[in-house]
């Protein structure tokens, strides 16, 4: 069974330029969250999908991140302009329904943005 | 607000026994999980605990007293491996089911 992907792995963009992160989660995970962790710091909660609904984006910063799951299977979110305070991994799990009894959620590999 | 304490960094020796503590604040609780996450990799599950006691699997137990709001990983046997951030999470009732994440202990084993 493939895990969680994520792209890019790596991207370097200047301050006021566009990004768009993609998230394909493992299939059948109807649950699909993303993070965020800036160096040396905690794993900040973003966003959470349930299939293509957003459920919770409370942790989501500001209106220039723009986090999308059509159709239930993966996601993007796009940082729309990108400012230097961005910068940092961000992560995107997924889990089954709540109703699996399962509380794992499974993590992608990261996606490092830095804007300069 | 809502906030997990756990130790920046802690050492310790290989084929020893290390513990990891977390404290935390929340306005609910559902659970307390522990994540390893090695550098560069992604974080992965260890485990979770909703109700008190001392959850057992292989060389790595966690403990939760719910009474205290404290929770730790016990990690016994220590190998090289074991090196990476350990990091505890909250299931909390008001979060509308999202993980609140402390940030992080850095394990570090010497030889």
């Amino acid at each position: 069974e493939a895990g969680v992907t994520q792209f890019p792995s790596h991207s370097v963009i200047e301050k006021g330029q566009t990004v768009t992160l993609r998230c394909d989660p493992i299939s059948g995970h109807d649950n699909l969250y993303w993070y965020r962790r800036v160096m040396g710091k905690e794993i900040k909660f973003l966003l959470h999908f349930v299939k293509e609904s957003k459920q919770d984006e409370s942790g989501m910063p500001n209106n220039r991140f723009l986090a999308e799951r059509t159709g239930g299977t993966y996601s993007t979110l796009k940082v729309q302009p990108a400012e230097l305070e961005d910068s940092g991994v961000y992560f995107c799990a997924s889990s089954q329904a709540r109703t699996s009894g399962s509380y794992e959620q499974y993590f992608g590999p990261g996606t490092r943005l830095t804007v300069t | 607000g809502q906030s997990l304490e756990q130790p920046s960094e802690v050492t310790a020796v290989e084929g020893a026994i290390v513990q990891i503590n977390c404290t935390y604040q929340t306005s609910g609780f559902y659970g307390l999980s522990w994540y390893q996450q090695h550098d560069g990799g992604a974080p992965t599950f260890l485990s979770y605990n909703a109700l008190d006691g001392l959850e057992e699997t292989g060389r790595f137990s966690s403990f939760l007293s719910r009474s205290d709001s404290y929770g730790y990983l016990l990690l016994q046997e220590l190998q090289m491996k074991d090196s990476a951030s350990y990091f505890c999470a909250v299931w909390a009732m008001d979060s509308n089911y999202q993980l609140i994440w402390g940030a992080g202990t850095k394990l570090i084993i010497k030889p």
